[in-house]
């Protein structure tokens, strides 16, 4: 009964260097999507995927990229990390569209010095 | 423009007494609404959703949310608090043809003894 698993639950990462967050889920979702969350500022979308093999960007998308592997994993790339990345990050996945119900994993905390 | 509002960063109430939490939103088309819970250190769980049909919607835990067309707004209640609903609340709207919700800013609840 996992649902929505990310890797790594915490990581930090000095100015410049890259890293990959990890995400699966096992409920065999059409759409997964990747959030930060910063205090104050609610959820920001930063890149979904409405099926497998196709993604599109959200609403900050910048200095990230993502990968949809196939219909359960999702990654998502830190090329060249940023203090301004420090954040927690989020993956969820849903049956269909918007109007679905969200399913979230539990978070990576991630701080980048 | 699209945007929610939750007007409270932070609500006290004391055990046992009642609570609203409000939510008013903006959005141009038919709306889907949803309430999602954050416990600390979790991911965001779905408490309730309105689709259409009958304006009060019950979810889990005991809360219901009634949607008031007239007023825009999605507010979240509950007859009596419990010490562990302490958690951050989230409102969120999408339509029924897109992928990126629109979430409001949240709202932490906190809990007197």
């Amino acid at each position: 009964n996992a649902g929505v698993t990310q890797t790594p639950k915490f990581q930090v990462l000095k100015t410049g260097q890259s890293m990959t967050l990890q995400c699966a889920q096992d409920m065999n979702h059409n759409s997964m999507y990747w959030y930060r969350q910063d205090p104050g500022m609610g959820l920001r979308l930063i890149y979904y995927s409405a099926s497998e093999g196709t993604t599109d960007k959200g609403e900050v998308p910048n200095g990230y990229n993502v990968s949809r592997l196939n219909k359960r994993e999702f990654s998502l790339r830190l090329e060249s990390a940023a203090p301004s990345q420090t954040s927690v990050y989020f993956c969820a996945s849903s049956a269909d569209r918007g109007n679905s119900p969200l399913h979230f994993g539990n978070g990576t905390r991630l701080t980048v010095t | 423009a699209q945007s929610v509002t939750q007007p409270d960063i932070h609500i006290t109430v004391s055990e046992g007494a009642s609570l609203e939490l409000r939510c008013n939103y903006s959005y141009g088309a038919t709306p889907y609404l949803f309430w999602y819970v954050q416990s600390p250190g979790q991911g965001l769980q779905l408490l309730l959703k309105y689709f259409s049909g009958d304006t009060l919607v019950q979810g889990i835990k005991g809360f219901e949310a009634e949607f008031k067309r007239s007023q825009s707004s999605f507010n979240l209640r509950k007859p009596s608090v419990h010490w562990s609903d302490a958690a951050e609340y989230f409102c969120a709207v999408a339509g029924d043809s897109n992928y990126q919700l629109i979430w409001g800013a949240g709202t932490k609840l906190i809990i007197k003894p």
